[in-house]
């Protein structure tokens, strides 16, 4: 069965500071893979997705992905993190037949 | 305004009582799900349904039912609810297009079983 590993569970960091959030999947064909923002009190947004094509992969807010298909993974990045960045970040795997599944989450804590 | 809706936001109920939790939208979408999310867990899938009258077990289904009769609508039904689902529950919709199509999720309902 697929399944998402996120590694760190709570991140802090200073204003500036550059941020990589790990993911890893398990799953043996093709998938599709997203990363999800949830801002405090809110539901979960698309902070970008992958499909085909270029492994790097840019979304909204400056953050980008890069999709390592040897390593199984999709680490969402950003040089330089805002205060409001402070949320919890979901990546999520979409297999063939259509469920998906989720990570359990990273809080990121910016701190101002 | 195109969005997911989800009724209600908050329900207290106590253990046994059939309850039902809506979700529409409003984006002609074919693919509609249900999520849970727990802390530490995050989310995970209940139920899912590609289009009117196909639906399919999630991750974690068990306790649940779910029925799509309409396109927009794509009901959660706890027949007899337990504490272990105190939860806050997500619907989610997208266009199925085979590809990395962009899931818009409701505002979610904090369920608690007593």
């Amino acid at each position: 069965a697929q399944s998402v590993s996120q590694h760190n569970h709570h991140v802090i960091l200073s204003e500036a500071a550059s941020l990589e959030l790990g993911c890893n999947y398990s799953y043996g064909g093709t998938v599709n893979l997203f990363w999800y923002v949830q801002y405090p009190g809110q539901h979960l947004q698309l902070l970008l997705k992958y499909f085909s094509g270029d492994p790097l992969v840019k979304g909204i807010k400056g953050f980008e992905a890069e999709f390592i298909k040897s390593k199984f993974s999709f680490n969402l990045r950003k040089p330089s993190v805002q205060w409001s960045d402070t949320a919890e970040y979901f990546c999520a795997v979409k297999g063939n037949n259509n469920d998906m599944r989720f990570g359990a989450g990273t809080r990121l804590t910016v701190k101002p | 305004e195109a969005q997911v809706t989800q009724n209600p936001r908050y329900l207290i109920t106590v253990t046994g009582k059939k309850l039902t939790v809506t979700c529409s939208q409003n984006m002609n979408h074919e693919y509609m799900s249900w999520y849970r999310q727990d802390p530490g867990l995050g989310l995970r899938q209940i139920y899912y349904s590609m289009n009117v009258e196909v639906t399919d077990k999630g991750d974690v289904p068990e306790g649940y039912k779910v029925s799509r009769k309409e396109k927009r609508n794509f009901p959660l039904i706890l027949e007899s609810p337990s504490p272990n689902q105190t939860s806050l529950y997500f619907c989610a919709s997208s266009s199925y297009l085979g590809g990395a199509d962009t899931q818009y999720f409701g505002p979610g309902t904090r369920l608690t079983v007593l």
